[in-house]
């Protein structure tokens, strides 16, 4: 959908580690998005970009960072993974400028912190 | 600020029977309103979206939703379920203020044969 790829799919990291997500696009679209899916929270904001180097923090940023020094490619990191950031990673992007705009969404990245 | 109330977590239904998911709005003006679906182990997929509109909006594979502001609601139905609807279904609301979605917490529909 939309040609979002994420890598990888699965990882399995100790705590105190650095981990990279990684979510790549094809669409060329502007605004791209990182969630969190947990149980009984449903999808929360990480951080989001829009545009080459403009990025901004959502409501769950704390722990993270994230790069876009492409258009295609969004980065988020965890400088020392927590077994609190045990979750599924949602990478997303819309069409348009705006939120009225669907979102497309990658098959996701499942992160387990030991 | 915005919020979204998934009234059900777990939702059962037989096969060949209507479905509702229920969800719950609050917002300060008027929302953009989507429900979205997610089968096992894939990302979420959109299956339609109110922004203004008609108030009866309809999705795709059958669904449709009902926007009320005077309820706050944004059910989902679809008249006849089939198996390939066993799904867990998201209710979202837009906050262009905040640039962001606010999901809801979910809802996982069951279709028994």
């Amino acid at each position: 959908d939309a040609g979002i790829t994420q890598s990888p799919r699965h990882k399995v990291t100790e705590t105190g580690t650095p981990v990279t997500l990684r979510c790549h696009q094809t669409e060329n679209h502007r605004y791209m998005y990182w969630y969190r899916q947990d149980p009984g929270h449903g999808l929360r904001l990480i951080h989001y970009s829009y545009g080459v180097k403009d990025t901004d923090k959502g409501e769950v940023s704390d722990g993270y960072s994230v790069s876009r020094s492409k258009t295609e490619d969004f980065l988020l990191t965890l400088e020392s993974a927590t077994s609190s950031q045990t979750s599924v990673y949602f990478c997303a992007t819309v069409a348009g400028d705006s939120l009225d705009s669907p979102l497309h969404f990658g098959n996701g990245t499942r992160l387990t912190v030991t | 600020a915005q919020s979204v109330t998934q009234l059900d977590s777990h939702v059962s239904v037989s096969e060949g029977t209507p479905v509702l998911l229920r969800c719950n709005y609050s917002s300060s003006y008027s929302p953009s309103l989507f429900w979205y679906v997610q089968h096992p182990n894939k990302g979420l997929q959109l299956l339609l979206k109110y922004t203004s509109a008609a108030t009866l909006v309809k999705g795709i594979n059958g669904f449709e939703a009902e926007f009320k502001k005077s309820e706050t609601s944004f059910h989902l139905t679809k008249p006849s379920a089939h198996m390939s609807d066993a799904a867990e279904y998201f209710c979202v609301v837009s906050d262009r203020r905040a640039n962001n979605l606010f999901f809801g917490t979910g809802t996982r529909l069951t279709v028994i044969p």
